[in-house]
């Protein structure tokens, strides 16, 4: 069974612009979580998708946002960027019970220059 | 590779010997417990779980401990390994919030 795959792997961005990752989670599992991971902050909730609806965000700006698909792919966008918004941003999937081993993809380096 | 955590607490251990690595967590009311591994340049991997009404559960070469009074978790790992140094986070799920707050992580060196 193929693993959770994040495309792309590295991305480089200027302050202002906008972005848009991808993340394709295990076949059958239904629930895409999105985390940041910075050297200062470590892993933090971005916000959970399952059956394309949000069950729960973490505590950051409006500029993050996600979707999911009806066929539980998702999609995070930032948008304006920001210095401080390079990091690794981690995806993983779930079958998306109240508490589910969470498998993550390799991640997505983003570096806002 | 990248740079997981620049300050993390590290952990140096022998070739051989046991790792105890451990994680104090934040929600009294979590009841769902994953430890997970990093290794540069990728995304955590799952290592071994446990719920809440258990004090103990065993995998191959680990075992994670949970201690609800004081809210701490611990992960030993036997004959601990070169191939097991890495960045090690515990992460607590409490039902029903589709949420994991993770730790700040250890970073884990096994001398040769």
């Amino acid at each position: 069974k193929a693993g959770v795959t994040q495309t792309p792997r590295y991305l480089i961005k200027t302050r202002g612009q906008q972005v848009t990752l991808s993340c394709s989670p295990i076949s059958g599992h239904r629930s895409v979580s999105w985390y940041q991971q910075t050297p200062g902050q470590g892993l933090q909730f971005l916000f959970e998708y399952f059956s394309e609806t949000q069950r729960n965000k973490g505590n950051f700006p409006g500029r993050f946002s996600g979707r999911q698909f009806s066929n539980s792919r998702s999609e995070m966008n930032v948008s304006t960027l920001e210095l401080g918004d390079s990091a690794l941003y981690l995806c993983a999937s779930s079958s998306g019970g109240a508490t589910n081993e969470q498998f993550f993809g390799p991640g997505t380096r983003l570096t806002v220059l | 590779g990248e740079s997981v955590g620049l300050h993390l607490p590290t952990l140096s251990v022998q070739e051989g010997d046991n790792s105890i690595i451990n994680c104090a967590y934040s929600n009294s009311a979590s009841d769902y417990f994953i430890w997970y591994k990093q290794e540069s340049g990728k995304g955590p991997q799952f290592i071994i779980d446990i719920r809440s009404n258990m004090d103990k559960r065993q995998g191959q070469r680990v075992t994670v401990l949970l201690n609800k009074t004081v809210k701490h978790l611990s992960l030993q790992i036997a004959a601990t390994q070169p191939g097991d140094s890495a960045v090690y986070f515990c992460a607590e799920n409490m039902s029903g919030t589709y949420k994991y707050i993770f730790g700040t992580g250890t970073r884990l060196k096994v001398l040769a």
